[in-house]
């Protein structure tokens, strides 16, 4: 099974600054990387796939970058609406994967 | 409009069964593949099972092979998760969730039932 860890596991930043989460999987797992946002009482939302391609409806402050086995999604410029949960997942191999979260928090 | 629904979650007590359905439409169900996801209280997201388009192939995570049986019925564009011998710990929000193939990332989530196993 690839594990994938995500940190930090709890990120405090302030409105209009730059968050950088980062995922390292335990073995290669391509570009078949995705990253969710959900915010509380809701489902996941697909933010980026393909390890860098960002899903309908995000803003291009949402970057995706990373291949092999380290991944980062770098949200620029932080609005209000973007404090949440991230998971990154892998579907290159199964069982199919998740990271364990990293909440962006205001600071 | 894209959507899934998810209904059949409920309390049970540990040992008992409980079958979760999740109703699509706005897309080809019958060229989809389907997953369940789970999320445990206060934790992360949890891979549970997939199924092919045509229901042919089916996958399940370790946790809960030879229990669970997830299933589909492409004439009404609903998938299914038939749960067996529930534990304490399959307690959990369950979501239904779509990709273009069986291995993709889930562009669409349904908003989860509610599954709670306890005596």
């Amino acid at each position: 099974e690839i594990v994938m860890t995500q940190s930090p596991a709890t990120l405090s930043v302030s409105a209009g600054e730059r968050a950088t989460l980062s995922c390292r999987a335990s073995q290669s797992v391509d570009s078949d990387l995705a990253w969710y946002q959900q915010k509380p009482g809701q489902a996941p939302r697909l933010l980026i796939y393909g390890a860098s391609t960002r899903a309908a409806g995000f803003p291009a402050r949402f970057t995706g970058s990373g291949s092999g086995t380290e991944f980062t999604l770098t949200i620029n410029s932080l609005q209000s609406e973007d404090f949440a949960v991230y998971y990154c997942h892998q579907y290159s191999n199964w069982p199919q994967t998740f990271g364990q979260g990293t909440k962006v928090e205001i600071k | 409009e894209v959507q899934l629904l998810e209904s059949g979650g409920g309390l049970v007590q540990p040992g008992g069964s409980l079958r979760l359905s999740c109703g699509a439409s706005g897309f080809t169900f019958s060229r989809t593949a389907m997953t369940w996801v789970r999320q445990a209280p206060g934790k992360g997201l949890d891979w549970v099972s997939t199924i092919s388009s045509t229901g042919g192939t089916t996958y399940y995570a370790d946790s809960v092979k030879g229990r669970f049986t997830i299933s589909r019925d492409n004439s009404k564009n609903t998938l299914y998760l038939q749960m067996n011998s529930l534990r304490v710990e399959d307690t959990a929000v369950y979501y239904c969730a779509k990709g273009q193939g069986s291995l993709d990332a889930f562009d669409v989530w349904g908003q989860g039932t509610v599954v709670t196993i306890s005596s």
